[in-house]
């Protein structure tokens, strides 16, 4: 057990549709990553946010967003939802904000499946 | 920005052979090298890091990897693999805020 929690585990909507995914980090992470993963882009790395603040994006659709609470949790939040969005999104969290010696921690992911 | 090549995606071999997977990255700021397993269904779990120090590293179930900083390469090896080895390996750099992850490497042990 990493001490990443991601729920729910599993998803199953409609094209179109919006979901939110939560993921609590380890006790005293302050940083939260997103990933996507999929057969064909592997792992894609969406958005990070350290202390509540964005710290780094990568290939993160204007469809979706994330956002860390001041507890610390963090959602993604998908929106017109399409079927190429299905895939494993997996929350990740480490101690720092980044720079060397920096390793995160993966929750178990959430399977989303747009049908 | 970063990125990480694996080469051989899928790799059958029987227990007891040896395992080498190859992972060469490209980044221009301090090097933290990670490879990470992903058993079937299961989340990514640390194997072995490289931050500093000895370019030769050992992780979790007797797996060790080679940090070769002239080849930009951070070798994955395993004398001797098991059944329970059958898994889907990562290789990922960190930089700019994020791990970058190769393809990866479906390994699939025969017994």
């Amino acid at each position: 057990d990493s001490g990443v929690t991601q729920t729910p585990k599993h998803l199953i909507t409609a094209t179109g549709q919006r979901v939110t995914l939560r993921c609590s980090p380890r006790s005293g992470d302050l940083s939260v990553y997103w990933y996507q993963q999929s057969l064909d882009q592997g792992l894609q790395f969406l958005i990070q946010y350290y202390n509540g603040e964005e710290r780094a994006k990568g290939n993160i659709l204007e469809r979706f967003s994330a956002q860390q609470f001041p507890d610390l949790h963090s959602e993604l939040n998908l929106s017109s939802l399409e079927l190429g969005d299905s895939a494993l999104y997996f929350c990740a969290s480490s101690a720092s904000g980044g720079g060397s010696g920096t390793e995160a921690f993966f929750g178990q992911g959430t399977r989303l499946t747009v049908v | 920005a970063q990125s990480v090549s694996q080469h051989n995606h899928h790799v059958i071999l029987s227990e007891a052979a040896s395992l080498e997977l190859g992972c060469n990255y490209s980044y221009g700021g301090t090097v933290n090298l990670f490879w990470y397993v992903q058993y079937p269904g299961q989340h990514l779990q640390l194997l072995l890091k490289y931050f500093s120090g000895d370019p030769l590293v050992k992780g979790i179930k007797g797996f060790e990897a080679e940090f070769i900083k002239s080849k930009f390469s951070f070798n994955l090896r395993k004398p001797s693999v098991q059944w329970s080895d059958t898994a889907e390996y990562f290789c990922a750099v960190y930089g700019n805020n994020r791990l970058a992850f190769g393809k990866g490497n479906q390994v699939v042990v025969i017994p």
